[in-house]
């Protein structure tokens, strides 16, 4: 069946350091791969997201890329700041499925940024 | 937009009794709804997809008579969990796909801590 991948599982950065975490996924058809940021106890919160027709995307200190060859993308963080210590989490669906386009997640990230 | 609410947000209750979680969409309309587990330091997990009109579909190994699914309008879906036991204590979240947003975009409700004794 479908799987994400990723890694870390834990990452510990200075602040201002960048912070990158990498997710592989098996299902080839996968076109859609959204990053979530979870605080404790709270909702996934949207922050990225990118679609397989492009290779890379970015929003300010925040990026992501695709490799839809090696199936894999990746979550680049920029001059990390304390609040964005949180679990994230990759995601990985494809669109007009019959599972509706759902979501296969991978294990989370928990992130530490020090001051 | 795009706000996806939920009830309630925490719950205690005795084992064998059964609880209901309301997920709703505020501000749009939604055809699908996802269910998700989380247990402490873990990943979501989906547990079934809930269609408007229709019967929802179970991923593998939940059970679909002790989580009962009703989709009955296109802005609430309820989850029940029947007969309640402490291994059922969970945090589950549900999102809301937009019917008239790119076609993936999810929007997840705040959750639900489901407690039992």
């Amino acid at each position: 069946g479908e799987n994400v991948e990723q890694h870390p599982s834990t990452l510990s950065v200075q602040e201002g350091d960048s912070a990158v975490i990498k997710c592989t996924y098996s299902d080839s058809a996968s076109n859609y791969f959204p990053w979530y940021k979870q605080e404790l106890g709270k909702r996934p919160q949207l922050i990225i997201d990118i679609r397989s027709n492009v290779g890379e995307k970015k929003d300010q200190r925040i990026a992501v890329t695709l490799n839809k060859t090696a199936k894999h993308f990746s979550l680049h963080i920029t001059e990390t700041q304390p609040e964005d210590s949180a679990v994230y989490f990759c995601a990985a669906s494809r669109s007009n499925s019959g599972g509706y386009n759902k979501l296969i997640f991978g294990a989370g990230t928990r992130l530490a940024v020090h001051p | 937009g795009a706000v996806v609410s939920q009830h309630p947000s925490w719950v205690i209750c005795k084992s064998g009794t059964s609880v209901k979680i309301e997920c709703r969409s505020l501000d749009f309309q939604a055809t699908t709804m996802f269910w998700y587990r989380q247990f402490p330091k873990q990943s979501l997990m989906l547990m079934a997809t809930s269609n408007e009109g229709s019967k929802a579909t179970y991923e593998q190994g939940v059970e679909k008579d002790k989580f009962l699914i009703n989709h009955a309008s296109l802005t609430l879906s309820t989850l029940t969990v029947t007969s309640a036991h402490p291994e059922d204590s969970s945090f589950y979240i549900c999102s809301a796909r937009h019917s008239g947003r790119e076609h993936n975009e999810q929007f997840f409700g705040p959750g639900t801590r489901l407690t039992v004794l």
